[in-house]
């Protein structure tokens, strides 16, 4: 069966420092990936999608970025954090069919003081 | 473009009473339609979902929705709410062509004893 593996599960992070949160997908291959962040318990945003290895679509322009260097593996940087990137961080992915769902990881609470 | 709505922030239900949450959509072609449960500081886990067929599809937990293409609908019902019932909901739509997900703002379900 397939799973989805999300870590650290909690950060706290000075502004300015860098950040790597790192998600990784087993049991599937060619999966879609997704980072979504969830800010004070609601909505979810879409920050950066991937249908394949090195493929990156970024939905929103800010500090952050992603990389997928392995087929299951996706990862999400900044050099320098800000404030307003505290939040719930979600890692997603789903198969590479028109109609499957998506899957989500435990997430990631980043905290940046 | 693709769009989601939830229009009710919180939905209040007594416990054994029936329960819905509304969702209504908004996209180009036909709809792919999902419904997530999220239980506080987790990540989102899959309920249910509609492609084609049958107008009701039935899920995990007991949870049905029932899709109306006139009405662009897709609420989510239950017939006998539990106190475990509790969380934030959320319905979302796949963009065929994008491969991305976009989700509604999500709905608070309460259940009270």
């Amino acid at each position: 069966s397939q799973t989805i593996h999300q870590w650290p599960a909690t950060l706290v992070q000075p502004v300015g420092s860098p950040l790597s949160l790192e998600c990784t997908v087993e049991g599937t291959s060619n999966p879609n990936l997704y980072w979504y962040r969830q800010a004070a318990g609601r909505g979810l945003q879409l920050l950066f999608y991937s249908v394949g290895i090195g493929q990156i679509s970024s939905e929103v322009p800010q500090n952050l970025s992603a990389s997928r260097p392995q087929d299951r593996q996706f990862i999400l940087s900044s050099k320098k954090l800000l404030l307003s990137d505290s939040g719930f961080y979600l890692c997603a992915w789903s198969a590479p069919d028109r109609f499957g769902e998506l899957f989500f990881g435990e997430g990631s609470r980043l905290t940046v003081l | 473009a693709q769009s989601v709505a939830q229009p009710e922030d919180q939905v209040n239900v007594a416990e054994g009473n029936p329960l819905t949450v509304k969702c209504t959509y908004s996209v180009s072609g036909n709809p792919y339609l999902f419904w997530y449960v999220q239980y506080p500081n987790r990540g989102l886990q899959f309920l249910l979902k509609y492609i084609t067929g049958d107008n009701l599809v039935k899920g995990s937990y007991g949870f049905e929705a029932e899709f109306n293409k006139s009405q662009t609908s897709f609420h989510l019902k239950k017939p006998s709410a539990l106190v475990s019932d509790s969380a934030l909901y959320f319905c979302a739509v796949r963009d065929i062509i994008g491969q991305n997900f976009v989700f509604g703002p999500g709905t608070r379900l309460s259940v009270l004893p």
